[in-house]
């Protein structure tokens, strides 16, 4: 079982490109979560997914964050276009059901 | 990730010690509580979980307790071991699935 996986690990940006994160969740789980992690807010919740269906992206910062389930083994999290206070790092989690949710490895963004 | 911020409270403790963390959720309607442990550089994992009918739940090395009363957590760590090492979050379910975590917790194990 190779976990939730996501793509880039790292991304250093400059302020006003657009940025897109990557995620495979964990084969079967029908749960996707994208939450952002900073020092000065913690781990956040951003929006999920139930089979492919956004169910609540209350925590979506601003309209410059957009999230895709197309299929159930693939999300994006573009920001676009993107500011040095989205520096962070953006979890993927995926989970089945009600059951725990499985982080991915985080990818650490950098916007200049 | 850089997960852990500058300012997270720190519990140092000695190898083969007992260690316990605390946390004060917010949502007394919540009946679902996590806990999940952060090393550097790697997503939160899942270590215990404990529901509302509860107030006490073992599992290997760690205990939760659930004091509904004061809405308090605690996480147990028995005979702490230099790879329990690691920012601990807990975590309260809002609503059918979304969780909401604490601050976290760092604790550093000195051999």
């Amino acid at each position: 079982d190779a976990g939730v996986i996501q793509s880039p690990r790292h991304e250093v940006t400059e302020m006003g490109q657009e940025v897109t994160l990557r995620c495979k969740p964990i084969s079967g789980h029908d749960y996707l979560f994208w939450y952002r992690q900073t020092m000065m807010r913690g781990l956040e919740l951003l929006i999920y997914f139930n089979n492919n269906v956004p169910i609540d992206d209350s925590g979506m910062p601003e309209d410059r964050f957009s999230a895709k389930m197309p299929n159930a083994s693939f999300s994006t999290l573009k920001i676009q276009p993107s500011e040095p206070r989205d520096s962070a790092v953006y979890f993927c989690a995926s989970s089945l059901s009600r059951n725990e949710q499985f982080f991915g490895p985080g990818t650490r963004l950098t916007v200049l | 990730g850089e997960s852990v911020g500058l300012h997270l409270p720190t519990l140092s403790v000695q190898e083969g010690d007992n260690s316990i963390i605390n946390c004060a959720y917010s949502n007394s309607a919540s009946d679902y509580f996590i806990w999940y442990k952060q090393e550097s550089g790697k997503g939160p994992q899942f270590i215990i979980d404990i529901r509302s009918n509860m107030d006490k739940r073992q599992g290997q090395r760690v205990t939760v307790l659930l004091n509904k009363t004061v809405k308090h957590l605690s996480l147990q760590i028995a005979a702490t071991q230099p790879g329990d090492s690691a920012v601990y979050f807990c975590a309260e379910k809002e609503g059918f699935q979304k969780l909401v975590f604490g601050t976290g917790t760092r604790l550093l194990v000195s051999p």
